[in-house]
């Protein structure tokens, strides 16, 4: 079956990094998408990554490791905006996305 | 550019009942998609079309259907709602440029089915 496993919740402070994993199993793979959602709101697009290797795009990076089945998406210098969700989503050998559930990303003062 | 739009944005229904969740995207989009979210699960694929008068099934299809008459909309019909069908729905599309290209995202509809 497929599967993309990331962590439910996860608790950062003000100014700090964070980075939040993301593992998956599919049938083929055409790339990895890390979207963010306010709650409430719809997706939106961050970051795509299909090579290995790092993507960097100011305060976010995401990094992907094909071999591993790994990804994680990096959060610098933390802002309370940054409190939200986000998803991982992999497009499998039909170019359909499967998406992980998300991590609640909590931002503390 | 409104980008995709939903209608409407909240529904309460009774079981039995029957209705149509409205998509319109104003980027001439090939791909359109219909998913549902549900608490502690990833979004998951009702329908999709990849273009004008075509549809396709996605993972969870039962208890649902679809119509894309024209390019810019994409229904989504509920003949007989059940309380499994209680979710939020989003619609998303993408041009039919690279396979890889991003979705955009509608703002969602919260639908209860008592």
């Amino acid at each position: 079956g497929q599967n993309i496993d990331q962590p439910t919740e996860m608790t950062a402070t003000e100014g700090a990094i964070v980075q939040i994993n993301c593992t998956y199993q599919t049938s083929g793979f055409n790339g990895l998408f890390w979207y963010q959602q306010h709650a409430g709101e719809a997706p939106t697009f961050l970051s795509y990554n299909v090579l290995d290797g790092l993507e960097e795009k100011g305060r976010f990076s995401s990094f992907l490791s094909r071999s591993k089945g790994y990804s994680y998406l990096l959060l610098k210098e933390l802002q309370m905006k940054d409190s939200a969700s986000y998803l991982c989503a992999v497009m499998d050998s039909n170019y359909q996305l499967i998406w992980g559930a998300g991590t609640k990303l909590i931002i503390k003062p | 550019n409104a980008g995709v739009t939903q209608t409407p944005k909240f529904r309460v229904l009774k079981t039995g009942q029957s209705m149509t969740l409205l998509c319109a995207q104003d980027m001439n989009h090939e791909y359109m998609y219909w998913y549902r979210q549900d608490p502690g699960m990833g979004l998951r694929l009702i329908h999709y079309s990849v273009g004008e008068g075509t549809t396709a099934k996605g993972e969870v299809p039962d208890g649902y259907n679809v119509s894309r008459l024209k390019k810019q909309n994409f229904l989504l019909g509920l003949e007989s709602a059940a309380p499994s069908q209680t979710s939020v729905y989003f619609c998303a599309s993408r041009s039919a440029g690279a396979s890889t290209d991003t979705q955009y995202f509608g703002p969602g509809t919260r639908l209860t089915v008592l």
